[in-house]
């Protein structure tokens, strides 16, 4: 089946750094790929959809300077977290479609941010 | 705008049967779809209904009726492993395909 990998699992920085999270799919190109930010015991909450080669559209709210999504290929998208806060402690989730079909959208691991 | 209404709780007994239901206001739908997620884990596809009616995989089933709103999902045979959150979620035409998720339904099994 269909993997998409994430990188780190999970990270601590301190508060003002940067974090760049990678997320992969290891055997398929994905035409689109989506990030979400997910709070304990709360809803996964869509950030920003990419697609290959072209810039990043945000959900409203979502601040694009502070989140950078970056779509190098059709098989990796990076999300760097830049100047870093607490309030930005959260679980981000990848995921990557391949069609148009719901049984194909392939979610990642998850990466657990920790800013101190 | 969208919004998508389930329970934040259900308790039920193992072997026993649950029903999780989700309505959902959506400007462009596509699809009512389920997911589950353990602690700490990424959300894993369960079904998806594209039209009226009542899908089934294994223990597990979906029902939506779009003149309604309304979808559930049924759990059968409970067991311990099934200890999750549940969300639906919809596919909205109208927000580029995109799939936007309910709040969740954590789901304690008791033995």
């Amino acid at each position: 089946g269909a993997v998409v990998s994430q990188h780190p699992s999970w990270v601590i920085c301190k508060s003002g750094t940067s974090v760049k999270i990678e997320c992969r799919s290891l055997d398929f190109q994905a035409t689109t790929m989506f990030w979400y930010r997910q709070f304990p015991k709360q809803s996964l909450m869509l950030m920003a959809t990419s697609n290959e080669g072209s810039k990043a559209t945000y959900e409203q709210g979502v601040e694009k300077d502070k989140f950078l999504i970056n779509h190098a290929s059709l098989t990796l998208s990076t999300l760097t977290v830049t100047s870093a806060h607490p309030e930005d402690s959260s679980f981000y989730i990848c995921s990557a479609r391949v069609g148009t079909d719901p049984h194909e959208q392939y979610f990642g691991p998850g990466t657990r941010l920790t800013v101190t | 705008g969208q919004s998508l209404e389930q329970p934040s709780e259900v308790t039920a007994v193992e072997g026993a049967i649950v029903q999780i239901n989700c309505t959902y206001q959506t400007s462009g739908f596509y699809g009512l779809s389920w997911y589950q997620q353990h602690d700490g884990g990424a959300p894993t596809f369960l079904s998806y209904n594209g039209l009226d009616g009542l899908e089934e995989t294994g223990r597990f089933s979906s029902f939506l009726s779009r003149s309604d709103s309304y979808g559930y999902l049924l759990l059968q045979e409970l067991q311990m492993k099934d200890s999750a959150s549940y969300f639906c979620a919809v596919r909205d035409w109208d927000r580029d395909d995109k799939i936007i998720f309910g709040k969740g339904t954590r789901l304690h099994i008791l033995p």
